[in-house]
């Protein structure tokens, strides 16, 4: 079982539409969670990082944990076309060791 | 500005050769890592370190070597025993816990990564 499972889309909304991006763990130890945004070609840049249950936002975007099932969520309101990227959640274990990464979903936001 | 810079970009290479990747941070940062990315795959992690002269393996470590004798340096030689070298390549670096000053988040700063070809 992998550590973080990921859907790897693609998915494709128009521009201003709710994303929902989804991801499940299996580990329920102390731990951070991450999404990451990374355009072709280019490293994985930090969005969001959370490690309470409930929501953090920034701006158009909100980071959902729900511990008791294991699921974590990451929300982009009004959706733009610069919005198009591989999406990624991570989650890493409290000494920061190791991260370990869900296969990404690809995010295309059409104009 | 603080960042981690890889080098090369791009890089071919042909069967048999080894090849090294580079990956250099300015961040103070205790940790590196070295990760694959393939399509559909998601990130793999090859090897990491979390001081100096110290390092351990990841999940795909075969066929791969690193070397840390600096805190700003960590480079990735890929072997001719990787059977499959055609990939992404990203860096990472953290300050982990118990960093005084700066970040200490847990928050994972990639480089721009270098795509290896083989020929």
């Amino acid at each position: 079982q992998k550590e973080v499972e990921q859907d790897p889309g693609p998915l494709s909304v128009p521009e201003g539409a709710i994303v929902s991006l989804n991801c499940t763990y299996s580990n329920s130890a102390f731990q951070y969670f991450m999404w990451y945004r990374q355009y072709s070609r280019k490293g994985p840049e930090l969005l969001m990082y959370t490690y309470s249950s409930g929501n953090k936002e920034d701006g158009r975007f909100t980071a959902q944990v729900d511990k008791s099932s294991k699921y974590i969520s990451l929300f982009i309101r009004d959706s733009q076309p610069s919005d198009s990227a591989t999406y990624l959640c991570a989650r890493s274990l409290y000494n920061f060791n190791k991260f370990y990464f869900g296969s990404g979903t690809k995010l295309n936001v059409k104009p | 500005d603080g960042g981690i810079t890889q080098s090369p970009k791009y890089l071919f290479r042909k069967e048999g050769q080894n090849v090294t990747l580079s990956c250099e941070q300015n961040l103070n940062h205790d940790a590196m890592y070295w990760y694959r990315q393939d399509p559909g795959q998601g990130l793999r992690l090859i090897y990491y370190s979390q001081i100096v002269n110290d390092f351990q393996k990841g999940d795909i470590a075969e066929g791969y070597s690193v070397s840390r004798e600096k805190k700003e340096s960590f480079p990735l030689t890929v072997t001719s025993a990787q059977k499959n070298p055609t990939a992404f390549y990203l860096c990472a670096s953290t300050s982990g816990p118990g960093t005084s000053g700066g970040l200490n988040t847990g928050e994972l700063f990639f480089g721009e990564g270098s795509r290896l070809t083989v020929l």
